[in-house]
Order: C-alpha cells, then sequence, then structure tokens
C-alpha cells in the first residue's frame, strides 16, 4: 500500500540554523499539507499546496518558513533560521482531493520528522 | 472562531467496558467532523468521517449540530484499541483543525 515517507525521523539542529524537512507524497496525490505538534499540544496546521504553490497558510507559517516541491516527488519544508520554538513533530500530509465530502478527501500522514532545536 | 475540543488527555477503561471520547467543536458552517486513530509507533489514520456513517472496528460518531458534538463511541472496548484519538474539523477549505487528542489506555 503506498505510503507518505517523510525524512529525516529525527533531527537535532542549533538555534539560528537551516533546516529542511523532506516528504514524499503518495505519487496520485494533488494537494500537499505540514502540520506539526509541540510535545503534548495539538496537530496544527501549518500550510497546503495544490498545483505548485501555497493554497492556505496559518499563521504560525511566517517568513521563516517555505514550501517546494523542487521535482515530480519530493515535498520540503524549510524553516531558515530555526529558533527554540520550532521544536515538535513535523507531520507531512497528502490527499487525493481537498473535497471531504468524497473518500478522496482523506489526508494520509507521513510518520513525522522530529525537530529538536537547542 | 473555529475549533476542536477533546476535554479528556487520558481516559481509561477495561476490556469490555463502553467507551466515549469526546469532540466538541465550534463552527458556524456545516461542518466535515473526522477522528482520526494513532496506534503506538504508527502513523496518524484516518478512523471514520461522519458523512459515511459507518463503524469502523465497532466505533461509531454521531454529529449533533444541536450540542456541537461528535463524541466517539464503542460498546466494548478491547485492548487493541488502547491509542491516541484525534477529532478533527474540516471547515470547507485546505485545513484539518485537530483537537489535542485523547489517549485511551484499555485496561485487562
Amino acid at each position: 500500500e503506498p505510503e507518505v515517507t517523510q525524512t529525516p525521523s529525527h533531527q537535532v539542529t542549533q538555534m539560528g540554523q537551516e533546516v529542511i524537512l523532506r516528504c514524499v507524497p503518495i505519487s496520485n496525490h494533488l494537494y500537499f499539507y505540514w502540520y506539526r505538534q509541540i510535545l503534548g499540544q495539538k496537530v496544527e496546521f501549518l500550510v497546503s499546496f495544490y498545483n505548485n504553490e501555497i493554497s492556505e497558510k496559518s499563521e504560525i507559517f511566517d517568513d521563516q518558513f517555505s514550501v517546494e516541491r523542487p521535482d515530480g516527488s519530493n515535498f520540503t519544508l524549510k524553516i531558515r533560521s530555526t529558533k527554540l520554538e520550532d521544536s515538535a513533530m513535523y507531520f507531512c500530509a497528502s490527499s487525493v482531493s481537498r473535497f471531504v465530502g468524497e473518500s478522496t478527501g482523506e489526508l494520509f500522514f507521513g510518520e513525522g520528522s522530529r525537530l529538536t532545536v537547542l | 472562531a473555529q475549533r476542536v475540543t477533546q476535554p479528556e488527555k487520558l481516559l481509561s477503561v477495561f476490556k469490555g467496558a463502553p467507551v466515549e471520547l469526546k469532540c466538541n467543536y465550534s463552527y458556524s458552517g456545516s461542518p466535515e467532523l473526522f477522528w482520526y486513530v494513532q496506534y503506538s509507533r504508527q502513523r496518524l489514520q484516518l478512523l471514520l468521517r461522519h458523512i459515511s456513517r459507518e463503524s469502523i472496528k465497532g466505533f461509531t460518531a454521531d454529529l449533533n449540530k444541536g450540542e456541537t458534538s461528535f463524541h466517539l463511541k464503542k460498546p466494548f472496548a478491547q485492548e487493541e484499541d488502547s491509542a491516541m484519538y484525534y477529532c478533527a474539523l474540516n471547515p470547507g477549505t485546505y485545513k484539518y483543525i485537530f483537537g489535542t487528542g485523547t489517549r485511551l489506555k484499555v485496561l485487562a
């Protein structure tokens, strides 16, 4: 069964460093997402991406964050200058459709990338 | 404001006992609601959606618009139901709004 894959599974970085988290969505999916979960808190929406552009972003997704689909398969999240508060589990997800009334609106999640900023 | 509230962080029940995981939402429109589950060392996955009105692994959830609730229920809990459960709302945009999650522990 196809799955969303994320790398790395865990990254430790120094404050101020740039981090790139990578995701390979399921191949026939059209919509891509990043979520994050700070330890003990809720899963928070960061950004969605469709047709090679950001379709929606949250207030968390400020100028320090960017997303890219550099080729036909990868979907990356870059944090330019990491802060302590960026420490979290980052989840990539993909879906065939955004129309949740259809069965294809289901989000498929990766296993997450744990980011630790020291 | 759009919000999902799961009041219980942890719910412990004995095997065979009924389970109810609470979820309340705040949304002025017609909501699309879901339950996602994360078993130990596995990824978040869809359990069920309100629009399907289905029962998955013995779980059901009914949307109550009057009480703005979407509680998850199972009449007889099994040990393999132990997991983290997240209620989620899609307000018709590109994003899902998740609750903080409830950890269900089913005791033998």
